[in-house]
């Protein structure tokens, strides 16, 4: 049982390339989340899906866009890098009855925009 | 005003002190509380999960809740050089399909 797995783990993009981020999860959860973890600013909320072929904006939208084709994956795009999305993104994922309130996090990728 | 406020820190304490942590929020809808620790180049895990006012108690750990004063704390007891992390409270409405919202978290490092 892997929980959330992330890809890749590090990445350095010149500013205007593209990449695309994959979180995929094994518990059979509803809810997806992408977060970005900056120095002094705590984990911000950038999309979410709530199921599969939803997305939802989170806190910091600008610049990213995410697809949730399937139930176990959620897609995290950046189509213009920018210096500014140099950052640390998480993935997580949660199930949605009551109780299920608790995130489980993947390990991360350190994204560096140059 | 943030929906979260949690001091930032650096804590740093002796081994085997008490350590408490702190967070207040703005928002009387959140309903389910929760306190995640971060070790460095990881991502966050959940170590304490409550629903209502009052303590919770696991181990070393206390969770305490005071929905009058919207305010959570995190108690350490007998702090361990392992328990050297960054802890991050998180807090999320009743209402489904909302999100967890986090505090910017605590850096907490314990001296042996």
């Amino acid at each position: 049982n892997a929980g959330v797995t992330q890809t890749p783990k590090f990445r350095v993009l010149k500013t205007g390339q593209s990449m695309t981020l994959l979180c995929a999860q094994d518990m059979n959860h509803e809810y997806m989340y992408w977060y970005r973890q900056d120095p002094g600013m705590g984990l911000r909320l950038i999309h979410y899906s709530v199921g599969e072929g939803t997305t939802a904006k989170g806190e910091v939208p600008d610049g990213y866009n995410v697809s949730r084709l399937k139930k176990q994956n959620f897609l995290l795009g950046l189509e213009s890098a920018a210096p500014s999305q140099t950052s640390v993104y998480f993935c997580a994922s949660t199930g949605a009855g009551a109780g299920d309130e608790k995130l489980f996090f993947g390990s991360g990728t350190q994204l560096s925009v140059l | 005003q943030k929906e979260v406020e949690q001091d930032p820190g650096p804590l740093s304490v002796p081994e085997g002190a008490i350590v408490s942590l702190n967070c207040t929020y703005s928002n009387s809808a959140f309903q389910y509380f929760m306190w995640y620790r971060q070790y460095s180049r990881k991502g966050p895990e959940l170590l304490m999960y409550t629903y209502s006012s009052g303590n919770k108690e696991d181990g070393r750990f206390t969770a305490q809740v005071d929905k009058s004063s919207k305010y959570i704390s995190l108690f350490i007891r007998d702090s361990q050089p392992s328990d050297s992390a960054t802890y991050l409270c998180a807090m999320i409405p009743l209402q489904a399909g909302t999100a967890l919202i986090f505090g910017k978290g605590t850096t907490l490092s314990v001296s042996s």
